[in-house]
């Protein structure tokens, strides 16, 4: 069975200060990953894709980044925080059929608080 | 009912009733996918239903979708407390394959 891992659990961060949130799939080779940012009572906002090792697209800007180094894991990061920031980070897994619309395996989330 | 552009819908009901969320979507979709989220939790697959089926269900759950109106819809009949959560709708993306999400409808369910 396919797992998916997120880390950490929640963060409490300065405004400047630099994030690393991480995810890990087991199960489950060449997956399509995403990563989600939700806003308290809001909706799932996609910011990045990928569907190989190396290769990650941004759905929108947001002074994030995301990197994929290994096929099974990927990061979230940023140099310098923003209040903007806060929120719940959700990554997600999916099969990677090709199809228009796969389903999406999400992780437990991070809980980032920015200070 | 909810999409993207909407604020997020709220429901409160007493545990044993039925309840009937609506979703409607803008453009053109293959699917329409129904999420469940818990609170503090990731989002979790209910129902996948296809534009060549008008109805799906699954356990207390059954989903509808109308292509000519673009609009889809959860029902949940003898609703349980622990169905308290977030209920979205998600239709094709535009790229990526990823789905996209509409603003969620947030049921109540008191015992």
């Amino acid at each position: 069975a396919q797992t998916i891992h997120q880390w950490p659990v929640a963060e409490i961060k300065a405004v400047g200060s630099p994030l690393s949130l991480g995810c890990t799939i087991k199960g489950k080779s060449s997956p399509n990953l995403y990563w989600y940012w939700q806003a308290t009572g809001g909706t799932l906002q996609q910011l990045f894709y990928s569907i190989t090792v190396g290769q990650v697209e941004s759905v929108v800007q947001l002074n994030l980044s995301a990197s994929r180094p290994k096929d099974d894991q990927f990061i979230l990061s940023t140099e310098k925080l923003l209040l903007s920031h806060s929120g719940f980070y959700l990554c997600a897994w999916s099969p990677g059929l090709g199809t228009s619309a796969e389903t999406l395996y999400f992780g437990s989330g991070t809980r980032l608080t920015v200070l | 009912s909810q999409w993207g552009e909407e604020n997020l819908q709220a429901l409160s009901i007493q545990e044993g009733e039925d309840v009937t969320m609506n979703c409607s979507y803008k453009t053109y979709t293959t699917v329409v996918q129904w999420y469940r989220q818990k609170s503090g939790k990731g989002p979790a697959q209910l129902i996948l239903i296809r534009s060549n089926e008008r109805e799906k269900r699954s356990g207390r759950l059954r989903a509808t979708l109308d292509t000519s109106s673009q609009s889809s819809s959860l029902s949940i009949t003898g609703t349980l407390a622990t169905d308290t959560a977030v209920y979205f709708c998600a239709t094709d993306a535009h790229n990526n394959n990823a789905p996209r999400f509409g603003a969620g409808t947030k049921l109540s369910v008191k015992p």
